[in-house]
């Protein structure tokens, strides 16, 4: 069974980048398309952008100049940089699978992890 | 860019009573790019249903989904106990490939 686990730094200060890293295990990341959802504290999800395992990648249009993703094959990881970061980037981030024989939904989940952007 | 309305925000009720929720789209979606998750505190999201009808893996019949163009629905037939969460519409859009959610309704005990 497919499992995702996200790792990064909980405190970050404003004006740095923000590295998060997804590990999957239990499957291969060379199968699917891989995203990164992110959830403000009382706000809803939003999704950041998503990786395909050759590289390809299309990021939300709100976050774009910020956002870079990557995927380490070889370590069937895959990672989100933000830069310049601000307090409106405090939020629980998801990484996610996209399905597509759930036409495209994202059917699997990690926990999440809390990044507070603070000095 | 299409836009995903869920509305109201919140919506009350008794277990055993019918919950119908809505999304509605700023435009035509492909009704099968349409999915609903739900989400309870201090866990990730589930995915219920994808392609507007079909439900995912392991849900319950008591979850069913409808809607094409800009009017979706998610019914919960008779609300259990655990049913009170955050649900959350999405569309996929395929060029290029962009997810979008709704801001989600909440679900709580009247």
């Amino acid at each position: 069974q497919v499992q995702l686990q996200e790792s990064g730094p909980a405190l970050v200060k404003p004006s740095e980048t923000m590295s998060l890293t997804c590990s999957v295990s239990g499957g291969s990341i060379t199968t699917y398309f891989w995203s990164w959802v992110r959830q403000p504290p009382g706000k809803g999800l939003e999704w950041i952008g998503y990786i395909y395992y050759r590289g390809s990648t299309n990021y939300n249009p709100s976050l774009k100049s910020r956002v870079t993703m990557s995927v380490d094959t070889s370590k069937n990881q895959f990672s989100l940089k933000l830069t310049s970061v601000t307090a409106a980037d405090t939020a629980l981030y998801y990484c996610v699978r996209d399905n597509i024989s759930y036409v495209h939904s994202f059917d699997i989940w990690g926990r999440g992890t809390m990044v507070t952007v603070s000095s | 860019e299409i836009v995903l309305t869920q509305s109201p925000g919140t919506l009350s009720f008794s277990p055993g009573e019918r919950a119908t929720l809505s999304c509605r789209a700023s435009q035509s979606v492909g009704s099968n790019y349409l999915a609903w998750y739900q989400h309870k505190p201090g866990q990730p999201p589930r995915l219920l249903i994808y392609g507007a009808s079909s439900r995912a893996t392991g849900i319950p019949d008591r979850f069913s989904g409808s809607g094409s163009g800009t009017d979706f629905t998610l019914t919960i037939s008779r609300l259990e106990p655990e049913d009170f969460a955050v649900y959350y519409c999405q569309h996929y859009d395929t060029s290029p490939p962009t997810w979008t959610f709704g801001q989600g309704t909440k679900v709580e005990i009247k």
